[in-house]
């Protein structure tokens, strides 16, 4: 059976902190992994990672991935408060491009 | 890119009574379609998801149904609500051109 665990399920830090978090997964046919940032409704897409070791990068937050190892991490650098969200990983494999989503890593930004 | 409308946005039913969930996709043609259900402080657990017109493939066993009768348009559909059918349902369209969007969300509450 696929699955995705994300850790820490939550994690409180002060602003201007650096946070990583972290998404393990086992899945046949693994084809990308996604990483997601969901405030109150929708999750708005911030990453898709289908190669390992090159790190995808926007602004303050990046990721890469580890297809051997099989995991990925999000670092996010000199937080803000509005980077309090649940941050949610989810892996693609083959066929109908189903998501398999991770529980999801509540992250609460202190100022 | 895709644009995906889901309605309502809120929804109290009370057990036993019958649901409709509507989401319409724009900006793409023939793309794969998903319900997703994520119950509080939980990922995101796929339900349905459709690759084409009047094909639905079910992911678990529960209480409710989908429908595809257009090539945009997904419906998710109860005869008889349950207490346990609560949560926040999520829409989401997926076309390897854009990548996977959901829909803003329906917060069902079965009272």
């Amino acid at each position: 059976e696929d699955k995705v665990v994300q850790s820490p399920l939550s994690l409180v830090v002060h602003e201007g902190d650096t946070v990583t978090l972290n998404c393990s997964y086992e899945v046949t046919n693994f084809r990308s992994l996604l990483w997601y940032k969901q405030e109150k409704k929708a999750p708005t897409f911030l990453f898709m990672l289908t190669s390992s070791g090159i790190e995808k990068k926007s602004g303050r937050l990046s990721s890469i991935l580890d297809k051997k190892e099989l995991f990925s991490i999000l670092n996010i650098t000199a937080t803000q408060t509005g980077d309090s969200a649940v941050y949610l990983c989810a892996v693609g494999g083959q066929g109908a491009q189903k998501l398999v989503f991770g529980q999801g890593t509540r992250l609460t930004i202190n100022p | 890119s895709q644009t995906i409308h889901q309605w309502p946005a809120t929804l109290v039913q009370p057990v036993g009574s019958p649901l409709s969930l509507e989401c319409t996709v724009e900006g793409t043609s023939n793309p794969n379609l998903y319900w997703y259900r994520q119950a509080a402080g939980r990922g995101l657990q796929l339900l349905f998801y459709s690759v084409g017109i009047g094909q639905i493939s079910s992911e678990v066993p529960q209480n409710l149904s989908a429908s595809r009768p257009q090539d945009r348009q997904f419906i998710l559909s109860s005869k008889k609500l349950l207490l346990s059918d609560s949560g926040f349902y999520l829409c989401a369209s997926s076309d390897w051109d854009y990548g996977y969007t959901f829909g803003s969300g329906t917060r069902l509450t079965v009272v």
